[in-house]
């Protein structure tokens, strides 16, 4: 089984500060991405990486940043953490580069919460 | 860039029952695929079911099946014999081929009554 694991389900940040979200997968997989998810707004892609140290902007980058040193880790950066980034945020990965329609997996999120 | 529209964001059935999520999506391309994910409550999202534009036939996954209109630019979701572990909260999505971003609709939170 694909397994995709968050580094905190819960965090609680104050305002200003900078914040690291890691995932990290164990399926090899080509494709990662981070998600955030607010409610009636269902996902919205932030980045994503299709290989080490590459990087591409989703719809919603402002605010953000991203790294991928190692294939099994991409880490999200809210370099000066607001309250309007209080949110769910979701990490996926996928397989095959080749096949960008392949099924993502996700983690179980962290819900980030900027005081 | 690809819309996706979920119009019901909460709906119930009991269990036993079916229950029809429905989402519409829009797109220029002519190839792309659609997914049905599932998030239940505190819970990681899984995939429930996928179906490419190309094929005709309507996907199915033992209890869960889609309704596949392509010209209509329609993908419901068909939950036979609903199952309390049912309740969850339900997103569609869509990707382009060859593409790597997906859109999500708004999900459908779907509870399931004893």
């Amino acid at each position: 089984d694909v397994k995709v694991t968050q580094s905190s389900r819960y965090l609680v940040k104050r305002t200003g500060e900078k914040v690291f979200l890691e995932c990290v997968q164990d399926m090899d997989h080509e494709n990662m991405f981070w998600y955030r998810q607010d409610p009636g707004l269902g996902l919205r892609l932030i980045y994503f990486s299709y290989d080490v140290k590459m990087k591409e902007k989703g719809d919603i980058p402002e605010g953000y940043s991203v790294s991928r040193e190692k294939k099994e880790r991409f880490s999200l950066i809210l370099e000066s953490a607001s309250t309007n980034q209080t949110s769910m945020y979701l990490c996926a990965s996928s397989l095959d580069p080749r096949e960008y329609t392949d099924t993502q997996y996700f983690g179980p999120g962290t819900r980030l919460t900027v005081l | 860039a690809q819309t996706v529209t979920q119009s019901q964001p909460e709906m119930s059935v009991q269990e036993a029952e079916t229950v029809t999520l429905s989402c519409t999506y829009d797109t220029s391309e002519s190839d792309y695929y659609l997914f049905w994910y599932k998030q239940p409550p505190s819970r990681q999202m899984i995939l429930v079911i996928r179906q490419e534009a190309y094929k005709q036939q309507n996907a199915t996954e033992n209890r869960f099946s889609v309704n596949f209109q392509k010209a209509a630019k329609s993908f419901s979701l068909k939950i036979s014999d609903s199952q309390l572990g049912d309740a969850a909260m339900y997103f569609c999505a869509s990707t382009q081929y060859n593409f790597n971003k997906f859109y999500f609709g708004s999900g459908t939170k779907l509870n399931v009554k004893p």
